[in-house]
């Protein structure tokens, strides 16, 4: 089955700087690519996601990149904000057999210090 | 649009206690997933459905979780008998299709003593 590994485990930033966050998955099959972010106690919302036939997609002050060759995939957060300290999740999806799952990665604890 | 709605959001049981988890998925989402997550093993998929049907529940610990959907509005994920290291937050998500996103539940915090 596919494997998603995520790193770094945590990552502590100064207000304004950027965070990067990679992952690397397995199954050559997968073509969805979703970013999630959980805040203490909450649930984990999804902040973007990417398809296979994309290489890159940016929402104001967040980007992800797709490598389909090299296989992985990472979350670039600009000019970081407190608001933005919270586990951050990347997940790949791929339609097989079994139908429509997502494997999760172990999650990236960002820390924004004012 | 209410999300998906979970109940109850916490319970607190003992040990060998029947504990039954429900779930709401979003009107019209045709998956449903249920997720164990704790910190020494993260977000665990441990069961799917697809109209209703259980598609892949090879997540599921043991024999003493079972889960079911009698139809589209309504999931439950039981545990009988429970133990202390079911002790967790269980989320549920549903998924209008295939490479969709998935949206979570706001989750219940199940602890057992």
């Amino acid at each position: 089955g596919e494997n998603v590994e995520q790193h770094p485990s945590t990552l502590s930033v100064q207000e304004g700087d950027s965070a990067v966050i990679k992952c690397t998955y397995s199954d050559s099959a997968s073509n969805y690519f979703p970013w999630y972010k959980q805040e203490l106690g909450k649930r984990p919302q999804l902040i973007i996601d990417i398809r296979s036939n994309v290489g890159e997609k940016k929402d104001q002050r967040i980007a992800v990149t797709l490598n389909k060759t090299a296989k992985h995939f990472s979350l670039h957060i600009t000019e970081t904000q407190p608001e933005d300290s919270a586990v951050y999740f990347c997940a790949a999806g791929a339609r097989n057999n079994a139908g429509n799952m997502l494997t999760f990665g172990g999650g990236t604890r960002l820390m924004v210090k004012p | 649009d209410a999300g998906v709605i979970q109940s109850p959001r916490h319970e607190v049981t003992e040990m060998g206690q029947e504990v039954t988890l429900r779930c709401k998925p979003i009107s019209g989402h045709d998956y449903l997933f249920w997720y164990r997550q704790t910190m020494m093993r993260g977000l665990e998929l441990l069961i799917y459905f697809n109209n209703n049907v259980p598609i892949d529940d090879s997540g599921m610990p043991e024999d003493r979780f079972s889960a079911k959907m009698p139809n589209a509005s309504f999931s439950t994920l039981k545990i009988q008998p429970s133990e202390p290291r079911d002790s967790a937050v269980y989320f549920c998500a549903s998924s209008p299709g295939f490479e969709q996103p998935q949206h979570f539940g706001d989750g219940t915090r199940l602890s057992i003593l």
